[in-house]
């Protein structure tokens, strides 16, 4: 069974512009979170999505958004970057019992 | 409000010997916990979970003891090899609705 996929693997970015990063689940898999890590901040809850729509949300400014496709991909958009928005964004796909299995991220950095 | 907090943020062990990461958890509705394994330049690794209904769960080389009454979680890694060096996170989830809560991690050092 193919693991999680998440392209690209690496990314960089001008403040102001934008970035659409992309994640491709564990087969049978209907859902998606996202999370960014920071060495500041650690790893955190950006959102989650099944079955199209986003179930949960944590605290991030509405300029980070997300969508997941009928295939069960998702993908999440980070709009006008700033430089603390630096991460490794991490997808995670969700068996039916809760386990969350990583992708290998994505690396951003916003110059 | 939820907290998921490491007593020690890096850990030496000699090659061979068991090791010991600690995670305390702050929310008593916490039902759900893993531990995580990431090593440099990858995404995390489950390693193994328990829900809080158990005390005790063991996978290979691997065991996770949940004492809620104290709000702490412990993974023991036996006859740890230099392929166990990594950072450890344990995560936190309440209700089931996927939002996991991740500790600040401990970074755990084999030496040969």
């Amino acid at each position: 069974k193919a693991g999680v996929t998440q392209t690209p693997r690496y990314l960089i970015k001008t403040r102001g512009q934008q970035v659409t990063l992309s994640c491709s689940p564990i087969s049978g898999h209907r859902s998606v979170s996202w999370y960014q890590q920071t060495p500041g901040q650690g790893l955190q809850f950006l959102f989650e999505y099944f079955s199209e729509t986003q179930r949960n949300k944590g605290n991030f400014p509405g300029r980070f958004s997300g969508r997941q496709f009928s295939n069960s991909r998702s993908e999440m958009n980070v709009s006008t970057l700033e430089l603390g928005d630096s991460a490794l964004y991490l997808c995670a796909s969700n068996s039916a019992y809760y386990e969350q299995y990583f992708g290998p991220g994505t690396r951003l950095t916003v110059t | 409000g939820e907290s998921v907090g490491l007593h020690l943020p890096t850990l030496s062990v000699q090659e061979g010997d068991n090791s010991i990461i600690n995670c305390a958890y702050s929310n008593s509705a916490s039902d759900y916990f893993i531990w995580y394994k990431q090593e440099s330049g990858k995404g995390p690794q489950f390693i193994i979970d328990i829900r809080s209904n158990m005390d005790k769960r063991q996978g290979q080389r691997v065991t996770v003891l949940l004492n809620k009454t104290v709000k702490h979680l412990s993974l023991q890694i036996a006859a740890t090899q230099p392929g166990d060096s990594a950072v450890y996170f344990c995560a936190e989830n309440i209700g089931g609705n996927e939002k996991l809560t991740f500790g600040t991690g401990t970074r755990l050092t084999i030496i040969p």
